[in-house]
């Protein structure tokens, strides 16, 4: 599939289950970005990763655990998450550089019980 | 400190009105804009951006530098523009393509 897949599409999890997101990319781009969205917040961004490097966490609390294997697959670790965690979880991926446009996948649903 | 704000979350029109729907960003620097749209059901896509001056699906945004501005216009809404439109700014020389996003507005046309 052409580019940008996240799997799974929904995630339900308890307070204490360990699970990860899977986001997949075959556009030849360097960067590949983790974003939050929630109901009423605008789109927050939560992770860079640059030649799989990361170059930015955004503030973002441990029980997120990022991972970069390389260039075309980016993981987010999830553990001990809260209710509040619930949102849709978007990846996305640019040629960096400043390049601008942004391609994304259709996220995850994460509902945290 | 919220670089990019949509002061509507929705906005209703008929079909054939016009449209417009309100981004203004605030950065001290030479910034790039980008509307963003995501259709029910589908992923968050790129509709237009500044530098390119360009209309696609009708729509247009013109950069307004004194105002700090970039207002997404359609002369004639039609029913399938329904959707949720972002207003993302860049910092330029910013190497890593770091979208800032508003809130949104949704978008809804009556027919």
């Amino acid at each position: 599939e052409t580019g940008v897949t996240q799997t799974p599409r929904h995630l339900v999890m308890g307070m204490t289950n360990k699970k990860s997101l899977k986001c997949e990319q075959h556009l030849g781009h360097n960067a590949m970005y983790w974003y939050k969205q929630s109901a009423k917040k605008p789109l927050e961004l939560m992770f860079v990763y640059n030649f799989k490097e990361q170059t930015e966490n955004n503030s973002v609390p441990s029980r997120f655990s990022p991972e970069c294997p390389n260039s075309s697959h980016l993981f987010l670790h999830l553990h001990t998450l809260q209710p509040e965690d619930s949102a849709l979880y978007l990846c996305a991926s640019s040629h960096g550089q400043g390049a601008g446009e942004a391609f994304f996948g259709q996220g995850t649903r994460l509902t945290v019980v | 400190a919220q670089r990019v704000t949509q002061p509507e979350k929705l906005l209703s029109v008929f079909k054939g009105a016009p449209v417009e729907l309100k981004c203004n960003y605030s950065y001290s620097g030479s910034p790039e804009l980008f509307w963003y749209v995501q259709y029910s059901r589908q992923r968050l896509q790129l509709l237009l951006r500044h530098i390119s001056r360009e209309s696609i699906k009708g729509f247009t945004a013109d950069l307004n530098k004194g105002e700090t501005s970039f207002h997404l216009k359609k002369p004639f809404a039609q029913e399938e523009d329904s959707a949720m439109y972002y207003c993302a700014l860049i910092e330029r020389g910013s190497t890593l393509g770091r979208l800032y996003f508003g809130r949104g507005t949704q978008l809804t046309v009556w027919p």
